[in-house]
């Protein structure tokens, strides 16, 4: 299996612009989560999902953010306006309701955000 | 309002010798706790974890140690090895389906 496959790698953009992060699960994962890391608050858990239903979304930042998963192998992270505090590596992470009973997720390789 | 606090940010070991990494957390419902390491450019995997229902789990050179009454756990490598240099995440939750709560990470420097 290719593990969980994030894209953009990075993204370099400018303040007020729309970025559009994606997401492929490991196939047969039900679960889905978006977290962001920075070096003030480490790993925060943004929002996820549970058979594409969202489940929770307490730590989505403001409205300026939002997710989807329209369908099993896809979810997107979506950022509009964007602003620079938003800079982070974004990371997105999947796993099936087995593996979740001992904690493991399995996360992708992130993406980095710059927000100028 | 961190619920999962690792309050050392790095943590320099020399080569060999035992490596301790601490975390505590506030919120008493948590009863599944994980260790994550992260290297530099990759995301974060899976290492050890604990039932609540348990104080020590090993698994190879590497030991979590729980302490309920204090809200505390910590991770026990030995020996520690080169590769072993990475940033360790303290995790949470409480259920085995909830959300998993992240602290903000401790980097561990071997050095040889």
């Amino acid at each position: 299996d290719a593990g969980v496959i994030q894209s953009p790698r990075h993204e370099v953009t400018e303040m007020g612009q729309e970025v559009t992060l994606r997401c492929k699960p490991i196939s047969g994962h039900d679960y889905l989560f978006w977290y962001r890391q920075t070096m003030m608050r480490g790993l925060e858990l943004l929002i996820y999902f549970n058979n594409n239903v969202p489940i929770d979304d307490s730590g989505m930042p403001e409205d300026r953010f939002s997710a989807k998963m329209p369908n099993a192998s896809f979810s997107t992270l979506k950022i509009q306006p964007s602003e620079p505090r938003d800079s982070a590596v974004y990371f997105c992470a999947s796993s099936s309701r087995e593996t979740l009973n001992t904690g493991e997720l399995f996360f992708g390789e992130g993406s980095r955000l710059t927000v100028l | 309002d961190q619920q999962v606090k690792q309050n050392s940010p790095s943590l320099s070991v020399q080569e060999g010798r035992i490596s301790i990494l601490n975390c505590d957390y506030t919120n008493s419902m948590f009863d599944y706790f994980l260790w994550y390491k992260k290297y530099p450019a990759e995301g974060p995997t899976f290492l050890i974890s604990i039932s609540s229902i348990k104080d020590k789990n090993e698994d190879g050179r590497f030991t979590v140690f729980l302490n309920k009454s204090a809200k505390h756990l910590s991770l026990h490598i030995v020996p520690s090895q080169p590769g072993d240099s990475a940033v360790y995440f303290c995790a949470a939750s409480a259920n085995s389906y909830d959300k998993i709560i992240f602290g903000k990470g401790t980097r561990l420097h071997i050095l040889p």
